[in-house]
């Protein structure tokens, strides 16, 4: 199985503040790397996709960046709804069954 | 609009067979690329990969779990049925059914709201 390795593990941050989570594929995925958001309770959301898309609806603060081994997730200006009630930033990579997602980032308010 | 919808029993005892059942709308299971795929989430930990079935009935599964999964699909009633036998406490979990797009990356684009399985006598 392909290992995901995400950092840092948790975070804490204020509005306004410029975030960057990064992760890690145990081999090349080229560019199968997808990041989510999930907020407490709530399913998963897709922020971005093939490392860099951007999904439909998402804020442009949201960027994706990465290929092969090396990934990373940028909120450029952290906003209040980005950690309500900590949210959570998981990697997944689709380049071989299993697919597999990171141990998550967890955001929270300073 | 794209909806998803997981259900099945909330309480399933050890050694039991779980089964779920995740009715979708707004897109169809017969569309070239597209699958439907399970995920959990144990309290506070974080999301597993189980099992997909795309359009073309190729079906894959987390070899960890390869053994207890079963995962199939009704076309025309819009449903994707997993089942899981001999269930543990450690299978204890929310568990998900998300649209594999046909996009760059197949990534899970849709959700359903999940569904709390509990393993315990």
């Amino acid at each position: 199985d392909i290992q995901m390795t995400q950092s840092p593990s948790s975070l804490s941050a204020s509005v306004g503040d410029r975030v960057t989570i990064t992760c890690r594929a145990s081999q090349n995925i080229i560019t199968y790397l997808n990041w989510y958001q999930q907020k407490p309770g709530k399913a998963p959301k897709l922020l971005i996709f093939a490392a860099s898309s951007l999904q439909t609806g998402v804020p442009s603060r949201f960027s994706g960046s990465g290929s092969e081994t090396d990934f990373s997730l940028n909120i450029s200006s952290l906003q209040p709804e980005d950690f309500e009630g900590s949210t959570t930033f998981y990697c997944q990579q689709t380049y071989i069954t299993p697919w597999t997602f990171g141990q998550g980032t967890k955001v929270e308010s300073k | 609009q794209i909806t998803l919808k997981e259900s099945g029993p909330t309480l399933v005892k050890p050694t039991q067979t779980l089964t779920l059942t995740c009715t979708f709308s707004g897109f169809s299971l017969s569309t070239s690329g597209v699958g439907v795929g399970w995920i959990r989430q144990p309290p506070g930990k974080a999301l597993e990969w189980l099992a997909i079935i795309y359009w073309n009935e190729d079906k894959r599964y987390s070899p960890s779990l390869k053994s207890r999964l079963t995962i199939s699909k009704d076309t025309s009633k819009n449903q994707v049925v997993l089942t899981m036998t001999n269930m543990d406490p450690v299978d204890t979990a929310t568990y998900y059914c998300a649209r594999a797009s046909h996009i760059a990356a197949r990534p899970f684009d849709y959700w359903g709201q999940g569904t709390l399985v509990t393993v315990s006598s």
